[in-house]
């Protein structure tokens, strides 16, 4: 049990708009610590995709984007690629616990 | 160019030892607070070790704890973890990954390609 909940699975076709949420609790997202997502290509390292809530890292594509409100965060894709389709991570930091940074399961995205 | 190049994964039997290294180079090691993040095959990440950059500070993950030991050496550039008291459930890729810096924390801006770390009889 992931301590940031995020869905398993979403999917969009081609040029369409996919949102994936990251709900997190009052020892994290809602104690106001940072959100970053990470995109994982089939069989590559994670690679950072938003940090900060809201911030693309250099090369990163503007169809990118990332929220955050209360204890929860979005991360929402525009004009849907192929090469979109990864698995994806939100990541916070958790005030409660010994180690204090924590992912998300993860979120498998499927381009039909 | 930021690189981070992992080292020392293999076979390894339950309750056998193995030390992971991790080399670094393009950007000032010393400056930088580091990571190991792993992932059990088919699962989602999991974050393992911090340690700050004078290797001062260090936090591990409860399921690693008092068998995992992470440390540093800036002189050499490199990131280590001693693994003790191997478990099947340590199966994974180990990551090397670097806490990033710019506008927030608590972060990792930069991953290394993985170990793959096998406990098995």
């Amino acid at each position: 049990q992931s301590v940031l909940t995020q869905p398993p699975s979403v999917s969009g076709a081609p040029g369409q708009r996919v949102t994936i949420s990251c709900t997190g609790s009052s020892s994290n997202i809602g104690a106001g610590y940072d959100v970053h997502w990470y995109q994982q290509l089939p069989g590559t390292a994670p690679k950072l995709l938003i940090y900060g809530n809201s911030n693309r890292p250099s090369g990163v594509p503007d169809r990118f984007s990332g929220s955050k409100s209360g204890t929860s965060a979005s991360l929402a894709i525009t004009g849907l690629q192929a090469e979109d389709e990864a698995d994806y991570y939100c990541q916070s930091y958790d005030s409660s616990l010994s180690g204090r940074r924590v992912f998300g399961g993860g979120t498998k995205l499927t381009v039909l | 160019e930021v690189q981070l190049v992992e080292s020392g994964g293999g076979l390894v039997q339950p309750g056998g030892s193995l030390r992971l290294s991790c080399a670094a180079s393009g950007f000032t090691f010393s400056s930088y607070e580091m990571n190991w993040v792993r992932q059990a095959p088919g699962k989602g990440l999991e974050w393992v070790s911090y340690i700050s950059s004078s290797g001062s500070t260090i936090y591990y993950a409860d399921s690693v704890k008092g068998r995992f030991t992470i440390s540093r050496d800036n002189a050499k550039n490199s990131l280590y973890l001693q693994m003790n008291s191997l478990r099947a459930e340590d199966t994974a890729v180990y990551y090397c990954a670097r806490d990033g810096i710019a506008v927030a924390r608590y972060y990792f801006d930069y991953w290394g390609q993985g170990t793959l770390v096998t406990v098995s009889s």
